[in-house]
């Protein structure tokens, strides 16, 4: 089964400085991954997502990833980190089981907190 | 408005007692999963469903049960089985039919065990 891991589980930057969260997949096979940002107590809302199209992904709110084969990395960036971007962000894979289902697991997240 | 609706959002159970919480979408999707969130653990699959009738355990389900029983309801009962249960609970959906798709996610229900 694959899986992802999250390195660091908190994380501080500055207002304006990069944001880089870390993100680890372990697969033999192209994965699908997703990055998701969840605000304190409500649901989590999908960044982006790799689909093999491109290796660099643009997603919402500023962010992309950019998937590396050689590192089995796909890690989330910001040039800029606001105020607004503390949140926790979660690293996801998407995996058939043994029954031919789809099946997504998450990294244990990263919380982001944003220095004025 | 499509999504994802997930009730109540705050729900306190008595110990020994079983509790259901309530998850419908009207976004026409196949694949519903529910996952349990404590701080520092990420989001752990409990149960997740692909087609009416049918479902899956995942990783932690032990304590507790579901049904299927239409394509827009995926409910998860909390047994008295389950020794740890207040936590936040995520319900999602995905179309479920390629592995790209993402999941779409509820509110939430906050479970607390008094």
């Amino acid at each position: 089964a694959q899986s992802v891991t999250q390195l660091g589980s908190h994380v501080s930057v500055s207002e304006g400085a990069l944001v880089l969260l870390r993100c680890n997949y372990s697969s033999s096979v192209p994965p699908y991954l997703f990055w998701y940002v969840q605000y304190p107590n409500q649901g989590l809302q999908l960044l982006l997502k790799y689909t093999s199209a491109a290796t660099l992904v643009k997603g919402i709110n500023g962010f992309e990833a950019e998937f590396k084969k050689s590192e089995t990395s796909f890690h989330l960036t910001k040039p800029s980190a606001h105020m607004s971007d503390a949140a926790e962000y979660f690293c996801a894979v998407s995996d058939w089981d043994s029954g031919g289902y789809q099946k997504v697991t998450f990294g244990t997240g990263t919380k982001l907190q944003v220095i004025p | 408005d499509g999504g994802i609706t997930q009730s109540p959002k705050y729900l306190f159970r008595k110990e020994g007692q079983n509790v259901t919480l309530s998850c419908e979408q009207n976004l026409n999707h196949d694949a519903m999963y529910w996952y349990r969130q404590d701080p520092g653990q990420g989001l752990r699959l409990i149960y997740y469903s692909q087609i009416v009738n049918d479902f899956q355990k995942g990783d932690i389900a032990e304590g507790y049960s579901v049904s299927r029983e239409k394509k827009e309801s995926f409910p998860l009962t909390v047994t008295s089985a389950q020794k740890n249960p207040t936590a936040f609970y995520l319900c999602a959906s995905s179309m479920g039919q390629a592995m790209n798709t993402e999941a779409f996610f509820g509110q939430g229900t906050r479970l607390t065990v008094v």
